[in-house]
């Protein structure tokens, strides 16, 4: 079955402390994404990649990093920096280009800081 | 960079009434995509329009994107309580390399 995954669906982290989540792809996408959601709210993006190896800061990238080291995976790492995480996180991929270029979601983990 | 804005943030409706949302750009796009996103859910793909003026129709949904490739609109006639949810937009740039969403319209559909 192809798709996106994200894990864990919930998540506490204790202040102080950096949390990683997950997000695997096996549709072969060049392109993924990481988005904040508060509630009631739109999307706001975090990180991309276009390519292996390379990731481009999106609008609110500050208490945040990622790494892309296979086509595959894109991990966020949310660090102590960032402020107010709790927030739901949804990562996406796409192809690139220009056709046929939607974006697929995952099912998004919800981070409470605790 | 890039800005996508939609609106209204909010709408109530009656069942059976009509709803729009409008998406506007601050650049020329390549292409405009629509998204739902259920209550507690993830959005979902819903379609894609390319060309200037091109009118596409799901069921009681219709997209409109406009000539200058800088606007669209989605307009669900008849509302049911189905329909309760949030409606994005999302731009791609003529580069093909950046998609850009909008805040997203939260429609709930009083039964």
């Amino acid at each position: 079955d192809g798709g996106i995954t994200q894990s864990p669906k919930y998540l506490f982290r204790k202040e102080g402390q950096n949390v990683t989540l997950s997000c695997e792809q096996n549709l072969n996408h060049d392109a993924m994404y990481w988005y904040r959601q508060d509630p009631g709210q739109g999307l706001r993006l975090i990180y991309y990649s276009h390519i292996v190896n390379d990731f481009q800061k999106g609008d609110i990238a500050e208490g945040y990093s990622v790494s892309r080291e296979k086509k595959e995976s894109f991990p966020l790492t949310v660090t102590s920096a960032q402020k107010n995480p709790t927030a739901f996180y949804l990562c996406a991929s796409s192809k690139p280009g220009r056709m046929n270029t939607e974006a697929f979601f995952g099912q998004g983990t919800r981070l409470t800081v605790v | 960079g890039q800005q996508v804005m939609q609106i209204p943030q909010y709408q109530h409706v009656q069942e059976g009434e009509d709803f729009t949302t409008y998406c506007n750009s601050s650049t020329t796009l390549s292409n405009i995509q629509w998204y739902k996103q259920r209550p507690g859910g993830h959005p979902v793909f819903l379609i894609q329009l390319v060309k200037s003026g091109e009118v596409k129709k799901q069921k009681r949904l219709t997209f409109q994107f406009g000539e200058a490739k800088k606007n669209s609109s989605l307009h669900i006639t008849a509302t049911q309580t189905t329909d309760v949810g949030t409606y994005f937009c999302a731009g791609r740039n003529n580069a093909g390399n950046m998609l850009t969403f909008g805040g997203g319209t939260r429609l709930m559909v009083k039964p």
